[in-house]
């Protein structure tokens, strides 16, 4: 069955950076889009990013362009998150989610939190 | 980008009640692009209703959605005990895709 398995979330600082990642087994993971949402209480269920299946077309919400970086290494059926220049409204629960839209499988997710 | 109101924030209904559970869209979304999720505490979001009106496999008939334009809903025909949830409707008609702010429903 499909597994995603999301880690690397903590406590940082802002300005800091912080790299997110999330294992997939289960299915052919470089057959499929893979996404990023966030979830928090000011922001809601809030997508993030996403990256085709071969990781050439990558697509970022306004909120992150330019901070965040989406990645992918097909042999080791892993997703990455780079996070740099963190804000404190970055902060919240990353999940990662199988494509396509709309999302049958996610993981559990993993907590980013942004404070000084 | 499209923003979805749900309404209302907050269901209190007893089980065996009927629930409905409304989306409106700052602009007309095709319905094969409108989903409905459902999250309990501590869970991720589990897919319902894909394209408006598609149950998600495994999902119960009691789910049931319905909608065009800007105007979606989520009905759920006789609340168990284990529906007493969040649900959230998502649009993915646009690159960035948006979800509602959420309606809780509660055990009254």
């Amino acid at each position: 069955q499909v597994q995603l398995v999301e880690s690397g979330g903590g406590v940082v600082r802002p300005g800091t950076s912080l790299r997110l990642s999330c294992a997939a087994s289960g299915f052919s993971f470089s057959s499929y889009g893979m996404h990023w949402v966030r979830q928090s209480p000011d922001r809601g269920l809030e997508w993030v990013a996403v990256t085709s299946n071969d990781g050439t077309h990558k697509y970022y919400a306004d909120s992150v362009k330019g901070r965040f970086t989406i990645s992918r290494d097909n042999s080791k059926n892993t997703l990455y998150l780079e996070m740099n220049s963190l804000r404190p409204e970055d902060t919240g629960l990353y999940y990662c989610a199988k494509g396509p839209r709309p999302y049958a499988h996610w993981g559990q997710g993993t907590l980013v939190t942004v404070s000084s | 980008e499209i923003v979805l109101t749900q309404s209302p924030g907050t269901l209190s209904l007893s089980p065996g009640e009927r629930a409905t559970l409304s989306c409106r869209a700052s602009q007309s979304v095709s319905s094969s692009y409108l989903a409905w999720y459902q999250q309990k505490p501590g869970q991720a979001p589990r897919l319902l209703i894909d394209g408006a009106s598609n149950r998600a496999t495994g999902i119960p008939d009691r789910f049931s959605g319905s909608g065009s334009g800007t105007d979606f809903t989520l009905t759920i025909s006789r609340l168990e005990p284990e529906d007493f949830a969040v649900y959230y409707c998502q649009e993915y008609q646009s690159s960035a895709e948006t979800f509602g702010q959420g309606t809780k429903v509660e055990i009254k």
